[in-house]
Formats: structure tokens, C-alpha cells, sequence
């Protein structure tokens, strides 16, 4: 089955960097890839999809990359600010099982001012 | 309504009770799936439904879970006979349709406490 890691559990950075986060995952390559926003006590909220025939997609400071051959898709948040600080969550095309979507554990971000 | 509304926001409960988790989604989506987020885990699949049917039951961790849907608009979660283990925050969202491949819409989840 499809498996997917989010390499880092919390990620802190300075105010005003970019901020890099990775999802990885280990079986065939999926249809899609997405990335949700998740604050404390709040549900996931979506911020960007990109699909297998894509190589990157821009959303004002955010930038997803997909590589199918590296099995790995890259976050980037440009310019953070403290606002930015959530956990980021990972979620793929599971292939039309269990609802369509699985999602990583997240990763932490903190940005420091 | 505007968004995915789950209700009660908290329910704490002994051991051994049944409870009730609502869900209802965003009015004209037909997909609708529930997810379990442990303290520090990720989202854990639970169940979805296409309409009032549910094609996929393999998520829901015992017989003690159940869940359904009517009138292709609310759902209730149902976990019997609580256990500690249980103690979660339940989410529910919704898509327009289930081989749709843009996001879900999150409600803001129960939070289950179970003594």
C-alpha cells in the first residue's frame, strides 16, 4: 500500500527565509498530491494541488514541485512570516481506495521573528 | 451552509458509553469522509460515503464504529462502548463527488475524550 513520509516532524526557521518541506512516499506515483494548512484545534485547510504531469505550481509565496522519479514533492514558503506557523500536511491520490486521499503526519513549521 | 459543520465541538465521556458524532457538510457535495486524528498523528482514514452509500468501510478500526448517512446530506459517527484508545479528534469533510480531485472541505472536528 501506499506509504508516505513527511521526513521532518517540526522545522523551525527566521522570519523573512524560505521554508523547504518534503513529503515522500514510497509506492506507485500518484494521480495528484496535495498540501493542507493545519493550525491548533483547526480543521486541515487545502492550499495547493499538483498532478503528476505537473513539475511545479505557484500560489503568491507558496511553491509545490512533484518529482515521480525521485517519489517526492517539495514545499516551499518564501519570504515566512510568523503567520506561517502551522503544521503542513502531505496528502496523495491513493489510487480511488479509501475515499481517494491518504495524508502524511505533517510536518511542524515555527518561524521566528 | 457556508462550510462543513461537525457537532459537539468537545464530548467527554466515561469509559464504556456510546456516543453520537455529527457531520454536516456543505450543501450539494455528495462525497463525504470521515478521518481520526490521534494527539501528534496524522489523519487516519475511517470511512467515506458516495451519496447515502459508503464503498469503503475498511477504515473504521472495529465493529464498535459505525457510521452512516441520510438524504445524501448528514452523517453520524458512531462508536459504542467506549474505550481510552478512542480519544481523538474526529474530522469530517466534504468534496463535490468522490472522483473529484480538488480538495476536501475540513469542518473543524470533535474532539472525544474518553476517561
Amino acid at each position: 500500500s501506499q506509504k508516505i513520509e513527511q521526513n521532518s516532524e517540526a522545522l523551525n526557521i527566521q522570519e523573512g527565509k524560505t521554508a523547504t518541506l518534503t513529503c515522500n512516499y514510497t509506492n506507485y506515483s500518484p494521480a495528484y498530491l496535495q498540501w493542507y494548512r493545519q493550525d491548533p484545534g483547526r480543521g486541515p485547510v487545502f492550499l495547493l494541488l499538483i498532478r503528476e504531469n505537473e513539475k511545479e505550481k505557484r500560489k503568491e509565496r507558496l511553491k509545490v514541485t512533484f518529482d515521480t522519479t525521485l517519489k517526492q514533492s517539495l514545499f516551499h514558503i518564501t519570504a515566512s512570516q510568523p503567520a506561517d506557523s502551522a503544521t503542513y500536511l502531505c496528502a496523495l491520490d491513493n489510487g480511488g481506495s479509501q475515499g481517494n486521499l491518504i495524508f502524511g503526519k505533517g510536518t511542524k513549521l515555527s518561524v521566528k521573528p | 451552509g457556508a462550510g462543513v459543520s461537525q457537532s459537539p465541538s468537545n464530548k467527554v465521556t466515561e469509559k464504556g458509553k456510546d456516543v453520537e458524532l455529527r457531520c454536516d457538510p456543505i450543501s450539494g457535495h455528495t462525497a463525504l469522509y470521515w478521518y481520526r486524528q490521534s494527539l501528534g498523528q496524522g489523519l487516519e482514514f475511517l470511512i467515506y460515503f458516495q451519496g447515502n452509500s459508503a464503498p469503503d468501510k475498511s477504515g473504521l478500526p472495529s465493529d464498535r464504529f459505525s457510521a452512516e448517512r441520510t438524504g445524501g446530506s448528514v452523517s453520524t459517527l458512531t462508536i459504542q462502548r467506549t474505550q481510552q484508545e478512542d480519544s481523538a479528534v474526529y474530522l469530517c469533510a466534504s468534496s463535490p463527488g468522490t472522483f473529484y480531485t480538488g480538495e476536501l472541505f475540513f469542518g473543524e472536528g470533535s474532539r472525544l475524550t474518553v476517561l
